[in-house]
């Protein structure tokens, strides 16, 4: 079996700040992910990744760049942190097209604005 | 508005009782899925089910697929305090390589 490794868990960051989240995975899957996941609410994409190198742009790219470098890491910066933004951030990877394949998560990474 | 939407915000039900979750989605879609996710945790794919078929099965759970209403339900039977979780419907309704979540339903299991 696989997994999906997001660091940092928790980050905590400044207004204004550029912070970076990274994420591995060892499925040798072709397709990366990222959601953000608001308190209580479902999942929103950000970006997502078919191939190394590749990025398209999700309903919430807005404020945030992403980078897939290799094959099994898939990068996700925001570009300037909000005041008393407070979200959990989850990448996934897919083998293939999402209507024949489970997406597989990591645990999040939480973060905070202070 | 979401393209997929659980129907309810949160359930609790008692330990041995059966639950059922319900969604709808608003567009033609290739597939369904059902996923959970426990505190803490990313979530975790149940069942995954096709618009060609009416029901999947996996131990407890079933989950059945109405394509005329739009609508999908998914049914734990026997329930346990561990089913105690988020459940979320999601679908590829908008292209095949991105999968829209519902807001979720938020299922307490009692002892």
């Amino acid at each position: 079996g696989g997994i999906i490794t997001q660091t940092p868990k928790f980050l905590i960051g400044q207004e204004g700040q550029k912070l970076t989240l990274k994420c591995q995975q060892n499925f040798n899957h072709d397709t990366m992910y990222w959601y953000r996941q608001d308190s209580g609410k479902g999942l929103r994409l950000i970006y997502y990744s078919i191939t190394e190198n590749d990025l398209q742009k999700g309903d919430l790219s807005e404020g945030y760049d992403a980078s897939r470098e290799k094959k099994s890491s898939f990068s996700l910066t925001v570009t300037s942190a909000q005041k008393n933004e407070m979200a959990v951030f989850l990448c996934a990877s897919s083998g293939g097209q999402i209507s024949n394949e489970r997406l597989f998560f990591g645990h999040g990474t939480k973060l905070s604005v202070l | 508005s979401q393209l997929a939407e659980e129907n309810s915000w949160a359930l609790s039900v008692h330990e041995g009782e059966s639950v059922t979750v319900n969604c709808s989605y608003k567009t033609s879609i290739t597939a369904l899925q059902w996923y959970r996710q426990k505190s803490g945790k990313g979530p975790a794919q149940l069942i995954l089910i096709r618009s060609n078929e009416r029901e999947k099965r996996n131990g407890r759970l079933r989950a059945t697929l109405d394509t005329s209403s739009q609508s999908s339900s998914l049914s734990i039977t026997a329930t346990r305090c561990e089913d105690t979780a988020v459940y979320f419907c999601a679908t590829d309704a908008s292209s095949s390589w991105q999968l829209i979540f519902g807001s979720g339903t938020q299922l307490t299991v009692m002892p």
